[in-house]
């Protein structure tokens, strides 16, 4: 079964200050990868996605990810966080079925921005 | 496209109560899913649609829980006798079949008393 896991539960981040959450996922091949994130009470928002080629993907609002297959890893980087990047985010992965996509998420990592 | 719409935003019950919520997808995606949030968890699968047809429910889905989907537009997910441990953000998801990428609703947060 496929699973994700996010390390770290809690990240504090000064306003400027380079940011990396961690992604990990277990899964028989490469899946589809995903980074959502979530504001306190609210839907998810998707901030980019990797289904193949350029293991370097931008997403919004100045994200990028970087898929490293030898480490079943997918990072989620900005290199300076505002204080509107307060929120939870969340790695997802689903099977690249070609069907409909059963996505499995991390347990959110839930960043503090600090002035 | 408006974005995914779910009402209400949020709901308090009594435990044993029945509560409906209602999920209005991107009009033209065919497949709609739900989800279900507890605090400090990612979201989990709950069913999937395809047009109107159910196609999938995860264990997680008591007989006490019912989805439905005329005719392919919005659903809805009804919670029968709640109990306390129904308490929950529930999340609903849409996409398009070409896009392989589903956008979710803002939520309907239960509270069962």
């Amino acid at each position: 079964a496929q699973s994700v896991t996010q390390p770290d539960i809690h990240i504090t981040v000064s306003e400027g200050a380079s940011l990396e959450l961690r992604c990990n996922y277990s899964y028989g091949a490469t899946p589809y990868l995903f980074w959502y994130v979530q504001s306190p009470g609210q839907g998810l928002q998707l901030l980019l996605k990797y289904f193949s080629g350029d293991t370097l993907v931008q997403g919004i609002k100045g994200f990028e990810a970087e898929f490293k297959r030898s480490q079943s890893s997918f990072n989620l980087r900005k290199p300076s966080v505002h204080w509107s990047d307060a929120a939870e985010y969340f790695c997802a992965v689903a099977p690249k079925s070609g069907g409909y996509q059963k996505v499995t998420f991390g347990t959110g990592t839930k960043l503090q921005v600090i002035p | 496209d408006t974005g995914v719409s779910q009402n209400p935003r949020h709901k308090i019950t009594k435990r044993g109560q029945n509560v409906t919520f209602r999920c209005d997808p991107i009009s033209e995606h065919n497949r709609l899913y739900w989800y279900r949030q507890t605090l400090g968890q990612g979201p989990e699968f709950l069913t999937y649609f395809q047009n109107e047809a159910q196609l999938e429910k995860s264990r997680l889905l008591s007989d006490r829980f019912s989805a439905e989907r005329p005719k392919g537009s919005f659903s809805t997910l009804e919670i029968q006798r709640t109990e306390q441990g129904d308490s929950a953000m529930y999340l609903c998801a849409s996409e398009n079949r070409h896009q392989e990428t589903q956008y979710f609703g803002p939520g309907t947060r239960l509270l069962v008393l």
